[in-house]
């Protein structure tokens, strides 16, 4: 069993619904991170989390530390947001084990 | 600033090759991170430094692969000889303690032949 598993893997959408992704780990964690891969392979941080919940522009990501579960929402979906979601989680000493990503699909 | 920034972008070699990639960090940003990404194996951490020092480096393969951080300002990941197996895409990322946001480099894409 991985540390670190999302779901589901692959996920595809119609433009506008909304979206969301899970992630569970088995480790203790010092904060959850969610980034974002484009097609072309580059990696951006999204969010880093360690309790609650956090917000940016369509984006939401929530945390249940007790759970071990971290959830990133997507609203009013958009063919732009296409690309691979992956969840970290970051335990002691900075180091991040990473989940096997979401390959997200959202058709016009 | 420009971001992080690594070379080469793309490099093909052969078997048995020294191959060395660059980077560099944000500048101001106190960690650096070297990870591998391939297929099979997805996205792991190879090592990582704090303030030029190696913290970490439980997750570097073998013998054959070493990383320097001489300055805050640049970082080399070197695979001598390489192999085949070698094959994946190697990110660079740094990030400053106070904050911890990861930002990471466009990647380098290696083929060992």
């Amino acid at each position: 069993k991985n540390e670190v598993e999302q779901s589901p893997q692959n996920l595809t959408a119609q433009e506008g619904e909304f979206i969301t992704i899970n992630c569970s780990y088995s480790v203790g964690i010092s904060a959850l991170h969610w980034l974002q891969q484009h097609p072309g392979g580059g990696i951006v941080s999204l969010f880093m989390l360690s309790s609650g919940k956090k917000k940016h522009g369509r984006l939401i990501a929530t945390i249940n530390i007790q759970e071990k579960h971290s959830s990133l929402h997507i609203t009013a979906s958009h063919p732009r947001d296409s690309a691979v979601y992956i969840c970290a989680a970051e335990t002691s000493g900075s180091r991040l084990t990473f989940g096997e990503g979401t390959q997200l699909t959202v058709n016009p | 600033d420009a971001g992080v920034i690594q070379s080469p972008r793309h490099e093909v070699t052969e078997m048995g090759q020294e191959v060395t990639l660059r980077c560099k960090p944000i500048s101001g940003h106190d960690y650096l991170f070297w990870y591998r990404q391939t297929m099979m194996r997805g996205l792991e951490l190879l090592i990582y430094f704090n303030n030029n020092v190696p913290i970490d480096d439980s997750g570097m393969p073998e013998d054959r692969f070493s990383a320097k951080m001489p300055n805050a300002s640049f970082s080399t990941l070197k695979i001598q000889p390489s192999e085949p197996r070698d094959s994946a895409v190697y990110f660079c990322a740094s990030s400053f303690m106070n904050t911890g946001e990861l930002f990471f480099g466009e990647g380098s894409r290696l083929t060992v032949l």
